[in-house]
């Protein structure tokens, strides 16, 4: 049963566009959602984390949103840049703290210039 | 400062080999955490030690042996692999592993790519 779900493998979009990578998850019991961006062959860069008490936390290009009612979160990044091509993984951990982090499969994102 | 380093970078070794992977992190975080990454995959988990002992193993078999010699190091004895054992290993470490909230952010190093024959 996967809790965190991704369920577009790969988005494409121009330099200069938003993009929006989407992650839907099924337990309740979340309340930390993070983003995090890998490189091939590289470890997964923490990019930007949200609270289930907020609905929008901001960094400079990136914004990630929190829809708690429909269990829905996404990143977005604008403008994009061809340095943003890489797999984004959606995280999220468990109510009280958890030494776990449940993961999405990943979006390959690739932006064309 | 968020960085976790491990060494070596990659590593190739025989099925009777016996080598170590090395992680290091002086943010003062109490949690770290081993992770087996294979392509297009994301990171699984391995082992978590919390506080500098073993909390968390996900069934790894034995040929895989974590250590925590003190809060800043860990690292994974590797004996007998098998070429499926070939991946990317990631170490990542976190402040507070149960205090909630951005003590649960994890912050990766860049991995060991490990080959095996």
């Amino acid at each position: 049963d996967q809790q965190v779900k991704q369920n577009s493998p790969s988005l494409s979009v121009q330099e200069g566009r938003i993009s929006i990578l989407n992650c839907d998850y099924t337990n309740s019991m979340f309340d930390y959602f993070l983003w995090y961006k890998k490189y091939p062959a590289e470890g997964p860069t923490f990019l930007i984390s949200i609270s289930s008490i907020k609905d929008k936390n901001e960094d400079g290009r990136f914004t990630v949103f929190l829809n708690k009612s429909a269990k829905h979160l996404s990143l977005h990044i604008v403008p994009s840049q061809p340095g943003d091509s890489a797999v984004y993984f959606c995280a999220a951990s468990a109510q009280g703290g958890s030494e776990k982090l449940v993961f999405g499969k990943g979006t390959k994102l690739t932006v064309n210039p | 400062d968020t960085e976790v380093t491990q060494t070596p970078k990659h590593l190739v070794m025989g099925m009777t080999n016996k080598k170590s992977l090395k992680c290091e992190q002086h943010m003062g975080h109490r949690a770290m955490y081993w992770y087996k990454q294979k392509a297009k995959k994301p990171p699984e988990l391995m082992f978590v030690y919390s506080y500098e002992k073993l909390s968390i193993n996900e069934s790894v078999p034995s040929r895989f042996s974590p250590e925590c010699p003190n809060s800043s190091l860990l690292n994974l004895h590797l004996h007998a692999l098998q070429p499926e054992d070939s991946a990317l290993y990631l170490c990542a470490s976190s402040q507070d592993p149960f205090g909630g909230g951005r003590g649960n952010t994890q912050y990766f190093g860049p991995g060991t790519r490990l080959l095996v024959l």
